[in-house]
């Protein structure tokens, strides 16, 4: 059974400060990894989506990375700002037929003006 | 081009009813997952369907159940509604099914439906 994990829970930067979020997966065997963000009782907004044969992924002040070996995904945001500030889920789907997907548990990120 | 939609947006039910719920997912993506969100479960599958086939199911009993019509669009019904049925349903749809050729599946999700059962 996958488990995905996501630490820390929560977060408190400055503005302009460079940040890293990690989510880990138990099973390697996937077949892409999302990163989401969620504002308070809202729904999830795709931020970026690597496939299983791609190691990293960048959009904007964003870039994601995936090494499927240590069952890691990082996601990087540069020069952070208060509209930064909202939950980070990673969402992992693993390969081989119908797999359902798995979120992490989140990060909860507050950037500080 | 249109995002995910969801109605309603909120709902208040009792306990013992039952609720129906409706996802529009864009248009030409053919796959819809739909998913209840709460504070102490965290996000937690419910079911996919493609082609009007329920493809994959998660750990829910059988008082949720949904369907797919052949327009994509997808209706999710919950029966006897029981307190802890108090969560934020979302729907995500996807151009194509995981492991078709070339597909990426990168889902996009709608605002959710808030359902509260008192």
């Amino acid at each position: 059974k996958q488990e995905v994990t996501q630490i820390p829970a929560a977060l408190s930067v400055p503005e302009g400060e460079n940040l890293v979020l990690n989510c880990s997966f138990t099973d390697s065997a996937i077949y892409n990894l999302q990163w989401f963000r969620q504002d308070p009782g809202k729904g999830l907004t795709s931020l970026l989506l690597i496939q299983s044969s791609q190691r990293e992924q960048t959009s904007g002040r964003l870039n994601a990375s995936l090494d499927k070996s240590s069952g890691r995904s990082t996601l990087y945001i540069a020069a952070s700002q208060p509209g930064d500030s909202a939950t980070y889920l990673c969402a992992v789907r693993p390969s081989g037929g119908y797999q359902k997907v798995t979120f992490g548990t989140g990060t909860k990120l507050q950037v500080i003006p | 081009k249109a995002g995910v939609t969801q109605t309603p947006r909120y709902l208040i039910k009792t306990r013992g009813q039952q609720v129906t719920l409706s996802c529009s997912p864009i248009s030409g993506h053919r796959s819809v997952s739909w998913y209840q969100q709460t504070p102490g479960q965290g996000l937690q599958f419910l079911f996919e369907y493609f082609s009007e086939t329920q493809r994959n199911k998660g750990n829910f009993p059988g008082r949720f159940s949904g369907r797919q019509f052949s327009n994509s669009r997808s209706e999710m019904n919950v029966s006897t509604l029981e307190l802890g049925d108090s969560a934020l349903y979302l729907c995500a749809s996807s151009l194509r099914l995981a492991g078709e050729w070339g597909s990426y599946n990168e889902q996009f999700f709608g605002p959710g439906t808030r359902l509260t059962v008192l």
